[in-house]
């Protein structure tokens, strides 16, 4: 069945970077894109951005000059790496399936990022 | 960006009872909307895409409406498991766009 896991490092000092790798299995990411979403405890969803079959990416403004997604088809895994962040980027960070019917049909369980000193 | 509008941003309303949540985009949005349920401590689950569209084996209490800005989730009666917080979702253009949810409380 189609599953989405998220590792990231929990606790990311500010200033630093973050990296979150998403595994994916019960399909290939030849086959769907796969979005970002992230939201901060307590709070509403945020979309980051998205990688497509084919590679190619968008970012949302708001973000673009720190972030970066990218991906390894042959290991089934998503990359999201964002630059310089600040409290405020504490959230639960997402991957979600892209489909043709419901956009957002399947999500990871999410991960937490913490960031603070 | 598109701005979706999400009212109310919380709520109560008894067993049964009909509810309608609301969601208005900043511009047209050609009827790429979908609702989302979130329960504590779980990943958000889409319920409507499309507007109006129901995902498989989502119950069918559950409906979408609307077009062009103006779109509306209604529960037709309202059972306890139903609590959560709903969020609406643009995906007409980039960037997608969530509305800022509506926390739904049984009375």
């Amino acid at each position: 069945q189609v599953q989405l896991k998220e590792s990231g490092p929990g606790l990311v000092a500010p200033s630093q970077s973050l990296s979150i790798t998403c595994t994916v299995s019960g399909f290939s990411l030849t086959s769907y894109d796969i979005s970002w979403i992230r939201q901060p405890p307590g709070k509403g969803l945020e979309w980051l951005g998205v990688i497509w079959t084919g590679g190619g990416t968008n970012y949302n403004s708001a973000f673009m000059s720190r972030l970066s997604i990218s991906k390894d088809n042959s290991k089934s895994q998503v990359f999201l790496k964002m630059n310089s962040l600040q409290t405020d980027d504490t959230a639960i960070y997402y991957c979600v399936r892209e489909g043709t019917g419901a956009l957002f049909a399947y999500w990871g369980q999410g991960t937490l990022v913490t960031v603070s000193a | 960006d598109i701005k979706m509008t999400q009212s109310p941003s919380s709520m109560y309303a008894s067993l049964g009872e009909r509810v309608t949540i609301t969601c208005k985009a900043s511009q047209d949005i050609n009827s790429y909307l979908s609702w989302f349920q979130q329960k504590p401590g779980k990943s958000p689950k889409t319920l409507i895409y499309r507007a109006n569209r129901l995902v498989d084996g989502v119950p069918s209490r559950f409906s979408g409406s609307g077009s062009g800005q103006d779109y509306s989730l209604t529960i037709s009666s309202l059972e306890y498991e139903d609590m959560g917080i709903y969020y609406c979702l643009q995906y007409d253009e980039f960037p997608r766009t969530f509305g800022g949810g509506t926390k739904l409380e049984i009375k």
